[in-house]
């Protein structure tokens, strides 16, 4: 597996701002996901962060919303803009490690709590 | 994608065995079956995947019949930190995207 840190691990944060959320992984790995996970909801996947090329985005979810960066194989960004109430939520990344066979599994951070006043 | 489909919830005690049982009907030739368990405040933690028949690890075993459309995830004896959200998923590669359903809710009691 790998070691995920997020940072920050939560924030209280006012509307219309704007917070940044820090991955930051031991290992160098291909693939790596920014999730929410809403209060008492299921993860809900947001995008794929891609090394050197803009993210791929899920249905419901747009880049001027949720820019992502990917500066290399260690690390990424999740911003989320123009913050609203509805943005209360935990945000996660995840990331796929290396290994023998095509079905490696994901392995989460612990997450980003935001609440919004 | 496919989708799973598990019960909402779940009640046991100390010391049982605890069988939370998925569905897939649907699940795609390529597709792997992987559990992850969730406790509040932390990201989901993997516990198990297989493709078909038994696999056990040191924490759970999966069970996964002939035509793979359903799934048992089995935790031998477990204890109150057991209690946790448990998620089914469906996955094709290291590269495709999974999608959590909404997980059971596992309560261990005293």
């Amino acid at each position: 597996s790998a070691v995920i840190s997020q940072k920050p691990s939560r924030d209280i944060c006012q509307r219309g701002t704007s917070l940044t959320i820090q991955c930051q992984v031991d290992s160098q790995v291909t693939m790596m996901f920014w999730y929410r996970q809403q209060p008492g909801q299921s993860l809900t996947l947001i995008a794929t962060a891609n090394q050197g090329s803009e993210a791929t985005y899920e249905s419901g979810f747009v880049i001027d919303k949720f820019p992502i960066s990917r500066p290399n194989l260690t690390f990424s960004t999740l911003t989320v803009s123009n913050l609203s109430p509805e943005d209360s939520s935990i945000y996660l990344c995840s990331v796929v490690v290396e290994g023998q066979g095509n079905n490696q599994p994901q392995h989460f951070g612990d997450g980003t709590r935001l609440s919004i006043l | 994608l496919a989708k799973t489909t598990q019960p909402i919830s779940m009640d046991s005690y100390e010391g049982q065995e605890v069988n939370i049982t998925c569905s897939h009907n649907n699940i795609a030739t390529n597709d792997y079956i992987t559990w992850y368990q969730q406790f509040p405040s932390q990201g989901p933690r993997f516990i198990i995947q297989g493709y078909k028949t038994k696999v056990t690890n040191e924490v759970a075993s999966l069970f996964i019949p002939a035509d793979r459309k359903s799934s048992t995830l089995s935790l031998p004896r477990v204890s109150l930190s057991d209690t946790a959200v448990y998620y089914c998923l469906l996955g094709g590669s290291s590269a495709s995207k999974i999608i959590f359903g909404s997980g059971t809710r596992l309560s261990i009691r005293p």
